[in-house]
């Protein structure tokens, strides 16, 4: 089982530059999300979505956009990237089940902006 | 706002013993509270999740407590072994946030010696 898909992996961008980050699941949930982490400050929620065409801001969502045309997909593009992006990305993904439904994450993708 | 605590940052024991991991939140009106394992260079891989109304969860050797009144929960693990060395965390989702956004823990790195 695939579960939820993150790609790439590891990304060293410059100052300036965008780029996309890729998350697919195969769960059919409707909830997807990204979070980053970063030493000290835990994971924090960037953007989230709960089903197709529905987006929504998280707690730090400057610099980042999202977009969701399928169930399946929750891309991340980062328009110019700054040096405060360097983090590690994760997307989540759960039901809209609150009470019952765990979150599952992909592997995370690794950026350095330099 | 919730803030949610984790107390050791990190802990070393030896293989066999029994351990508890702390988790503590300041608004007790959670939805559901989870706990996470990572290993090293990966995701999350959810743990136990336990709802509002439960007071405890269990899987295989690990026990989870809720206590909505003290803001408290803890992860009970029995009988330790050195695989379950990773670091744990806690993360609680409120019940009024629409954005079903969880509030993390820094973590507890666990280390099991042999």
């Amino acid at each position: 089982n695939a579960g939820v898909t993150q790609t790439p992996k590891f990304q060293v961008l410059k100052t300036g530059q965008s780029m996309t980050l890729q998350c697919a699941q195969d769960m059919n949930h409707e909830y997807m999300s990204w979070y980053r982490q970063d030493p000290g400050m835990g994971l924090r929620l960037i953007h989230y979505s709960v089903g197709a065409g529905i987006t929504d801001q998280g707690e730090v969502p400057n610099g980042y956009n999202v977009s969701r045309s399928t169930t399946e997909d929750f891309p991340l593009r980062l328009l110019s990237a700054a040096p405060s992006q360097t983090s590690v990305y994760f997307c989540a993904s759960s039901s809209p089940d609150r009470a019952n439904s765990p979150l599952h994450f992909g592997n995370g993708t690794r950026l350095t902006v330099t | 706002k919730q803030e949610v605590t984790q107390i050791p940052a990190a802990l070393s024991v030896p293989e066999g013993e029994n351990l508890v991991l702390n988790c503590s939140f300041t608004d007790s009106a959670i939805y559901n509270l989870q706990w996470f394992r990572q290993d090293p260079g990966k995701g999350l891989t959810s743990l136990l999740l336990i709802q509002s109304s439960q007071r405890e969860q269990t899987s295989g050797r690990l026990n989870a407590s809720l206590d909505k009144s003290s803001g408290r929960s803890t992860l009970y693990i029995a009988a330790s072994q050195p695989g379950d060395s990773a670091t744990y965390l806690c993360a609680g989702r409120g019940s009024k946030d629409s954005s079903y956004k969880l509030i993390f823990g820094s973590g507890t790195r666990l280390l099991v010696r042999p």
